[in-house]
């Protein structure tokens, strides 16, 4: 069965340094998202991406955030800067065609902020 | 901001007892999706409810939608402790963009 992969599992990194995130979506899905999960919150969502740009953003995702599918496969969250309150559980999700409801979730990358 | 507010938070029943989860917003939705969260794990989508009073079941898990689409429940009868877990609603507030609950967390035990 298709699944959403992640990696890494686990990224642990200081704080100020760069971080990208990676996702690789289910292969023919046209929806993607990123979501954060900070230890015992609850998800919030991130950002959409839609043929090939951004199509909608929270206020979380402010400048230090940018997404990019590189390569038609790959769909990247970078931190810029990272603080420590980044810190999170960081949840990629792919959906396929207009008029379907189903979000499949990856499972996920910790990134822990020193 | 469109907020949806889950109750109650935490839930621990014994074996074979039934539970309601409440998902609540002052917002109205398109539709509404309840997952559950494993430990480690994605939220996996148990059901989309879309018009308002819908109700649907799984199972031993009954799902309703509010007729003004603002609020929606999960009932489970006779609980499982497979049925242990973190519950979350989420509102879809377009085609791009899911807001999630606080999450109900359950505890069935043996």
């Amino acid at each position: 069965e298709p699944e959403v992969t992640q990696t890494p599992s686990h990224q642990v990194t200081q704080m100020g340094q760069e971080v990208i995130l990676r996702c690789v979506p289910i292969s023919n899905h046209l929806y993607f998202y990123w979501y954060r999960q900070i230890l015992g919150q609850k998800v919030e969502f991130l950002v959409s991406f839609y043929n090939n740009e951004i199509s909608e953003k929270s206020e979380i995702f402010d400048d230090q955030f940018s997404v990019e599918r590189p390569d038609g496969s790959n769909f990247t969250l970078k931190i810029r800067s990272t603080k420590l309150e980044d810190s999170a559980m960081y949840f990629c999700a792919s959906k396929g065609a207009v008029g379907t409801d189903t979000q499949y979730f990856g499972p996920g990358t910790r990134l822990t902020v020193l | 901001t469109q907020l949806l507010e889950q109750s109650p938070q935490f839930l621990s029943i014994q074996e074979g007892e039934n539970l309601t989860v409440y998902c609540n917003s002052s917002s109205v939705f398109s539709s509404l999706q309840w997952y559950r969260q494993e430990p480690g794990e994605g939220p996996v989508l148990l059901v989309t409810v879309v018009t308002g009073g819908e109700v649907k079941k799984l199972k031993r898990l009954t799902f309703q939608f509010g007729d003004a689409r603002k609020d929606s429940s999960l009932h489970i009868t006779a609980a499982q402790p497979g049925d242990t877990g973190l519950y979350l609603c989420a509102g879809v507030g377009g085609t791009y963009k899911y807001i999630f609950g606080t999450g109900t967390r359950l505890k069935v035990l043996a």
